[in-house]
């Protein structure tokens, strides 16, 4: 049973176009969301973050939507670069002390020069 | 700040031989999580520890791995017999400072093992 889904494997963008990765999640105790983004042979970093009081966060070129009566959220990357290209997770918790970390599948984005 | 030191970076093995892993998680953090990631799937967490206490096991497959936390510092995971399935990226990540209520924030991982079982 995944509990966070992402439901593109991959996404292509242009360089200097928006980028806008999806994520959805079936528990609707989560209230703490994060990106992350992982290149090959590296362990994820941690790109984002959002709590359930809020519905945007921005940092930069990334923003990131949640949109709780949907139990959706998305990250926007504006303007994409090439370093941009990476496998980027969508991960949820519920916060608190001692909670872990519950992983979608990722979504591989490519930013073409 | 030294980040989450991982070792070895890549092991081969055979089937039914065992293998371990070695964490160093960032000073201070409390919490230490090892996570499993199969090829094109997310990390999916193997054990959380609290100091050295476990929190969460329940996805541990207890027949054949082991893990455990000296002093609340490094870890170590085993696995024997290791079995073809076996043959991911184990990830070890920690959070937060010990002491006090500071909640949960991100989780800062290591390079991870690929571990691969022939």
């Amino acid at each position: 049973d995944q509990q966070v889904k992402q439901n593109s494997p991959s996404l292509s963008v242009q360089e200097g176009r928006i980028s806008i990765l999806n994520c959805d999640y079936t528990n609707s105790m989560f209230d703490y969301f994060l990106w992350y983004k992982k290149y090959p042979a590296e362990g994820p970093t941690f790109l984002i973050s959002i709590s359930s009081i809020k519905d945007k966060n921005e940092d930069g070129r990334f923003t990131v939507f949640l949109n709780k009566s949907a139990k959706h959220l998305s990250l926007h990357i504006v303007p994409s670069q090439p370093g941009d290209s990476a496998v980027y997770f969508c991960a949820a918790t519920i916060w608190g002390y001692g909670q872990n970390f519950v992983f979608g599948p990722g979504t591989r984005l490519s930013v073409l020069p | 700040e030294a980040g989450v030191a991982q070792s070895p970076r890549y092991k081969i093995i055979e089937k039914r031989q065992s293998v371990a892993f070695w964490c160093n998680p960032i000073s201070g953090h409390a919490t230490l999580y090892w996570y499993q990631q199969i090829l094109g799937q997310g990390p999916k967490l193997l054990i959380q520890f609290q100091n050295n206490g476990v929190v969460d096991d329940s996805q541990l497959p207890k027949d054949r791995f082991s893990a455990e936390r000296l002093k609340g510092v490094d870890s170590t995971l085993k696995i024997q017999p290791a079995k073809l399935e076996d043959s991911a990226v184990y990830l070890c990540a920690s959070s937060f400072p010990s002491g006090g209520v500071r909640m949960n924030t991100e989780a800062f991982f290591g390079q991870g093992t690929r571990l691969t079982v022939v």
